[in-house]
């Protein structure tokens, strides 16, 4: 199975900052990468997908980049309603599999 | 609008079943792959199993192999799983999710529904 590794596991950051969680896989998946957003007792949202593009209805601020195994998301001005956790996950091949997840506090 | 609900999860044992039901609404269910996903409570989310449209293609993860079994009723736009041989390790919200094709990820997701493995 290919191993998704996020960095870092938590963070806090202050409104207006620019944030990036990264993504690497064990072994290539081109740009089979998604990312999701989860809050607190809701199921995650689709945020990006295919590495870097963007969702139908997601702010902006919000991007994607990377291929092969390494990837980032990247909050380019943070804002209050940013807070949850986030999940990379590949399509490339079965199983697919998820990140641990990166849990973003609003300081 | 796009609605799918999950129903079916509570209370087993172990070695106990259960059958977890998903209605869609909204949009064209024969034509969307389907999964269900699951998170164990303060964890990360763990793809359980795949089913293809018109269910000639079936994935099922290697933790719940033998043990659960995803069917689908394209006539009541229906997802199911159902779960034998339950485990204190199945504890979790299960989410029945949509996938897109075309662009390999999972696009719309359920509420969850929350199945609890105890004795």
């Amino acid at each position: 199975d290919i191993q998704m590794t996020q960095s870092p596991s938590s963070l806090s950051a202050s409104v207006g900052d620019r944030v990036t969680i990264t993504c690497r896989a064990s072994q290539t998946i081109d740009t089979f990468l998604n990312w999701y957003q989860q809050k607190p007792g809701k199921a995650p949202k689709l945020l990006i997908y295919a590495a870097s593009t963007l969702q139908s209805g997601v702010p902006s601020r919000f991007s994607g980049s990377g291929s092969g195994t390494d990837f980032a998301l990247t909050i380019s001005s943070l804002q209050p309603e940013d807070f949850g956790a986030y999940y990379c996950q590949q399509s490339y091949t079965m199983p697919v599999t998820f990140g641990q997840g990166t849990r973003l506090e609003i300081k | 609008e796009v609605q799918v609900v999950e129903s079916g999860g509570g209370l087993v044992q172990p070695g106990g079943s259960l059958r977890l039901s998903c209605v869609a609404s909204g949009f064209n269910f024969i034509s969307y792959e389907m999964n269900w996903i699951r998170q164990a409570p303060g964890k990360g989310l763990e793809w359980v199993s795949y089913i293809s449209s018109t269910a000639t293609t079936i994935y099922y993860a290697d933790s719940v192999k033998g043990r659960f079994t995803i069917s689908r009723d394209n006539a009541k736009n229906s997802l199911y799983l159902q779960m034998n041989g339950l485990r204190a390790e199945d504890t979790a919200v299960y989410y029945c999710v949509r996938e897109v094709t075309v662009t390999d990820n999972f696009d719309w997701w359920g509420q969850g529904t929350l199945v609890t493995v105890s004795s």
